[in-house]
């Protein structure tokens, strides 16, 4: 009865590949995001996604397409992998509103060699 | 501009003391959410506290208690007989915005050891 999942938890590859990671969120929630970490901890958006429409997408490279099936379902691909994109990425969701708490994935840490 | 500020970088507390975790916030929305989120060693992000920016009184939770100061634009986390099992890393955040996206903007992290 995960509320928010992610899949895989751990993901090793090699430079220049393309890779995908998936979140399912069986909240019933309106919006699901995408974070990534840095090795710095640092917390940033990627993007939003509210009943299957992209609402917020910050400046990420086009590298980086995220894929909402349906409202539960929140897919990140990601092309031509880079070092730089070691990191882990967190998928979250919430209700609507502004004031409303984001619930978080467990992670996905992603290693490009 | 930095919108969330969190300026202890580390902070230590002996067990069963009360610490207080920095935020400052800048925001020019009337309608805003403040939150709170422990990172432990594990790696994953749990909600600890919530404030609305139009709740007259400060959020609490348990032993977390959220020292809301809207005037001055202050969040500050107040764990209180702090635990071995609170040491992990602290994230205040903010989510602003209107219809068009809500977005959550993170702080840069407190990093709590808890100290027996």
């Amino acid at each position: 009865d995960t509320a928010v999942s992610q899949t895989p938890k751990y993901l090793v590859t090699q430079m220049g590949n393309d890779k995908s990671i998936k979140c399912e969120q069986n909240l019933g929630h309106d919006t699901m995001y995408w974070y990534k970490q840095d090795s710095k901890k640092f917390l940033k958006i990627m993007f939003s996604y509210n009943n299957k429409e992209l609402i917020i997408n910050e400046t990420v490279p086009n590298r980086f397409s995220p894929k909402s099936p349906d409202k539960a379902h929140l897919n990140l691909h990601i092309n031509s992998l880079e070092l730089g994109d070691s990191a882990v990425y967190f998928c979250a969701s919430s209700p609507a509103r502004a004031t409303d708490t984001q619930y978080f994935g467990p992670g996905t840490r992603l290693t490009v060699l | 501009a930095q919108k969330i500020t969190q300026t202890q970088p580390g902070m230590f507390v002996q067990e069963k003391e009360a610490v207080t975790l920095d935020c400052t916030y800048d925001t020019s929305d009337p309608s805003y959410g403040l939150f709170w989120y422990k990172q432990p060693s594990s790696g994953e992000m749990i909600f600890l506290i919530y404030q609305g920016s139009y709740d007259q009184q400060n959020a609490t939770e348990g032993r977390y208690s959220l020292n809301f100061q809207k005037a001055r634009k202050s969040a500050n986390l107040v764990i209180s007989a702090s635990q071995l099992g609170d040491s992990a890393m602290y994230f205040c955040a903010m989510r602003e915005g209107n219809t068009g996206g809500f977005k959550t903007i993170f702080g840069a992290g407190t990093r709590l050891f808890v100290k027996a």
